[in-house]
C-alpha cells in the first residue's frame, strides 16, 4: 500500500514552546490530508483536513491558532502547535487520501505512524 | 447525525477459533466504509474499502462484508498475530474524512 511518514516518531517540549510535525507522503500526491488526535484507549478525533494549496477546514472546538496547519505541497502537510501546554500531549496521527482509479474508482485514506508529543 | 458504532468493545478469541467484528452505521449517503488495524502506540493499517450493499473483500484470514446497516469483519481461524484493535470508520455526503467507531479490541490467545 502507499505510504505516509511522519516525523518525529516522539517529541518532548517545554511549556509554552512551539513544535512542528510533518506529514508526508512518500509515493503518491495528496491533496487532501487529514490530522488526528488519539487519547489512550479512545478512538481517532478528527482536527482539521488540510487541502493543499487552501486554507485548513477545522473541526468543531479545535483551536485553529493554537493547531497551525499547512499544506504547501502536494507531498507535505505540516501540524504546528503553538505555545503547547501539558494538555496538549498526545498522540498525533496523519492521513492523506488517495484516489483510486478503475472498475472500483474511490479512494483510500493511508494513516501515518502516529507523533507521540510530550509538553513538560 | 452520521453515527458509527462497533460491537463487541472487547473480544478474546482461543487461536483458531472463527468470529466477527461488527460496525453499525447510520449515515447520510454513504461514500465508503473503511477498516483499519491498530496496534498499540502505532497509526491504523489500513484493511479494506467497501463501497456499496453486497460488496466483499478478503485479505488473508480477514473478509470484509457489506449492507446497507451494517459491516462485518470475519475472522478465520485467527492467529495471536492478529491480536490488535479492528477500527471501522465511514465516509458520508460531499465529505472524504472518515467518521471512526470506537473500535473492537481483539486478543488472540496462543
Amino acid at each position: 500500500g502507499a505510504v505516509v511518514s511522519q516525523h518525529p516518531s516522539w517529541v518532548i517540549c517545554k511549556s509554552g514552546t512551539s513544535v512542528k510535525i510533518e506529514c508526508r507522503s512518500l509515493d503518491f500526491q495528496a491533496t487532501t490530508m487529514f490530522w488526528y488526535r488519539q487519547f489512550p484507549k479512545q478512538s481517532l478525533m478528527l482536527m482539521a483536513t488540510s487541502n493543499e494549496g487552501s486554507k485548513a477546514t477545522y473541526e468543531q472546538g479545535v483551536e485553529k491558532d493554537k493547531f497551525l496547519i499547512n499544506h504547501a505541497s502536494l507531498t507535505l502537510s505540516t501540524l504546528t502547535v503553538t505555545s503547547a501546554h501539558p494538555e496538549d500531549s498526545s498522540f498525533y496521527i496523519c492521513s492523506a487520501r488517495i484516489t483510486e482509479t478503475g472498475l472500483h474508482s474511490g479512494n483510500t485514506i493511508y494513516f501515518g505512524e502516529g507523533s507521540w508529543l510530550t509538553v513538560v | 447525525e452520521d453515527q458509527v458504532t462497533q460491537s463487541p468493545e472487547a473480544l478474546r478469541l482461543q487461536e483458531g477459533e472463527s468470529s466477527s467484528l461488527n460496525c453499525s452505521y447510520t449515515v447520510s449517503g454513504l461514500r465508503g466504509l473503511f477498516w483499519y488495524r491498530q496496534d498499540p502506540g502505532k497509526g491504523p493499517e489500513f484493511l479494506f474499502t467497501l463501497y456499496s450493499a453486497g460488496e466483499e473483500k478478503e485479505k488473508e484470514r480477514l473478509k470484509a462484508t457489506l449492507t446497507k446497516k451494517e459491516s462485518f469483519l470475519h475472522i478465520t481461524a485467527p492467529k495471536p498475530e492478529d491480536s490488535a484493535t479492528y477500527l471501522c470508520a465511514v465516509q458520508a455526503g460531499g465529505s472524504y474524512k472518515l467518521i471512526f467507531g470506537s473500535g473492537t479490541r481483539l486478543l488472540v490467545r496462543p
